[in-house]
């Protein structure tokens, strides 16, 4: 069974960091390109990031370019986020999915909450 | 940017009746479309890919069909347990891709 479990989230204040972490279990890790996908009160579900397989394609959303980065251990089964400089607007759940062919959302985790907040 | 326009926002329908959510796209986005679920304080879940292929394992009172701008999303006839909200999310504009605003089901 897949199975994909995200930790890491909390409140943080403007201008901090997190780091959120994906296990993945189940399935081949290390053939399948990852995304973090988040879903917020303003902007509903938006992907902010994915890695292919290798890591050797990588893509940002816009509106957290220069801020997040995200990578891989297909030794460890594990998928990363480094958020930095957050900002109110980064408020939500945070979701990792596995991509099923590029741009389809097989499988999803259960989510972390990320609070940016004074 | 693509926008997906879903419609309605909200519905109210009895168990037994027949469902039908539709997305607009603003441009042609051929069959990359796909329809999820998402139940209360659950991860969303993949139903339809490619605007009319159902993901394994999901009942087959689920369909969906379309092509280039407007797709359908239909449930043959509503089970409880299909409270939810359902989303379109287009894949055309690689990397981008656009999920629509939602629509929330309810049983009446």
């Amino acid at each position: 069974e897949v199975q994909l479990v995200e930790s890491g989230g909390g409140l943080v204040k403007p201008g901090g960091s997190l780091r959120l972490s994906c296990a993945a279990s189940g399935f081949t890790f290390s053939s399948y390109t990852m995304n973090w996908v988040r879903q917020t009160p303003g902007k509903g579900l938006d992907r902010v990031s994915y890695i292919s397989d290798s890591s050797t394609y990588i893509y940002y959303a816009d509106s957290v370019k220069g801020r997040f980065t995200i990578s891989r251990d297909n030794a460890k089964n594990l998928l990363y986020l480094q958020m930095n400089s957050l900002r109110a607007e980064d408020t939500g759940i945070y979701y990792c999915a596995r991509d099923q062919q590029l741009g389809v959302f097989d499988s999803w985790g259960q989510g972390t909450l990320v609070a940016v907040s004074p | 940017d693509i926008q997906m326009t879903q419609s309605p926002s909200s519905l109210s329908a009895s168990v037994g009746d027949r469902v039908t959510i539709t997305c607009q796209a603003s441009q042609d986005i051929n069959d990359y479309l796909n329809w999820y679920q998402q139940k209360p304080g659950k991860a969303p879940k993949l139903l339809i890919y490619d605007a009319s292929n159902l993901e394994t394992g999901v009942p087959s009172r689920f369909s969906g069909s379309g092509s280039g701008t407007h797709f359908t999303f239909t449930i043959s006839s509503l089970q409880p347990e299909d409270v939810a909200t359902y989303f379109c999310q287009e894949y055309d504009s690689l990397p981008l891709c656009t999920f629509g605003q939602g629509t929330k089901l309810e049983i009446k």
